[in-house]
């Protein structure tokens, strides 16, 4: 079982469609993570928050749009999705935002763009 | 630019083997260095984080080193138990601020 809790676990959805995947953990940490995953590649980061202010966008595309609510919740808000967008999404908080603590990952959502 | 790399992309082992798994990285000034284990369709579970001040980690049958000079990391599972078999991944991270860098992950099966 994963302290992270992330939803929906599986989505499909349409390249006009807005969707939003969520992610949760009540382990008071304060920095929270939004990474993608490519079947068979390692992570690749997408966005940081720490202290509930967005610190760290790598550059993604603005069809992905993050949102930090709390400092118990992630969204990440999805328009206008490509198919090359299908991936596992996962989301991860540490304690602290400096990476001197582990990262506890979610199951992720699988998401599929048709 | 950190590189993390990690050699066999894929390993079959007996049951009971002790085995060791290893991640080279390109930049001597790393922070930390985590393994990860990743079972498929599953998010990531965080075994061992080594700070650079430390030079080894223990957790139950798991040991994970680190050599800096040599930009080396190894993870050592004892008596290896088919539950085992899974992805592991480690990472690495040059500065507070900087991202995590991942290798690609070794896969690891165990056979009964």
């Amino acid at each position: 079982d994963t302290e992270v809790t992330q939803t929906p676990k599986h989505l499909v959805m349409g390249m006009t469609n807005k969707k939003s995947l969520k992610c949760e953990q009540h382990m008071g940490h304060r920095a929270m993570y939004w990474y993608k995953q490519k079947a068979k590649k390692p992570p690749e980061l997408m966005f940081v928050y720490s202290y509930e202010k967005l610190s760290i966008n790598e550059s993604v595309p603005s069809r992905f749009s993050p949102e930090c609510p709390n400092s118990s919740l992630l969204n990440l808000h999805l328009h206008a999705l490509q198919p090359e967008d299908s991936a596992l999404y996962l989301c991860a908080s540490s304690y602290g935002g400096d990476y001197n603590s582990p990262l506890h990952f979610g199951n992720g959502t699988r998401l599929t763009v048709t | 630019k950190q590189e993390v790399t990690q050699i066999p992309a894929a390993l079959s082992v007996p049951e009971g083997e002790n085995l060791v798994l290893n991640c080279s990285f390109t930049d001597s000034a790393i922070y930390n260095l985590q393994w990860f284990r990743q079972d498929p369709g599953k998010g990531l579970t965080s075994l061992l984080l080594i700070q650079s001040s430390q030079r080894e980690q223990t957790s139950g049958r798991l040991n994970a080193s680190l050599d800096k000079s040599s930009g080396r990391s190894t993870l050592y599972i004892a008596a290896s138990q088919p539950g085992d078999s899974a992805t592991y991944l480690c990472a690495g991270i040059t500065g507070a601020n900087s991202k995590l860098t991942f290798g690609k992950g070794i896969t690891l099966s165990v056979r009964p």
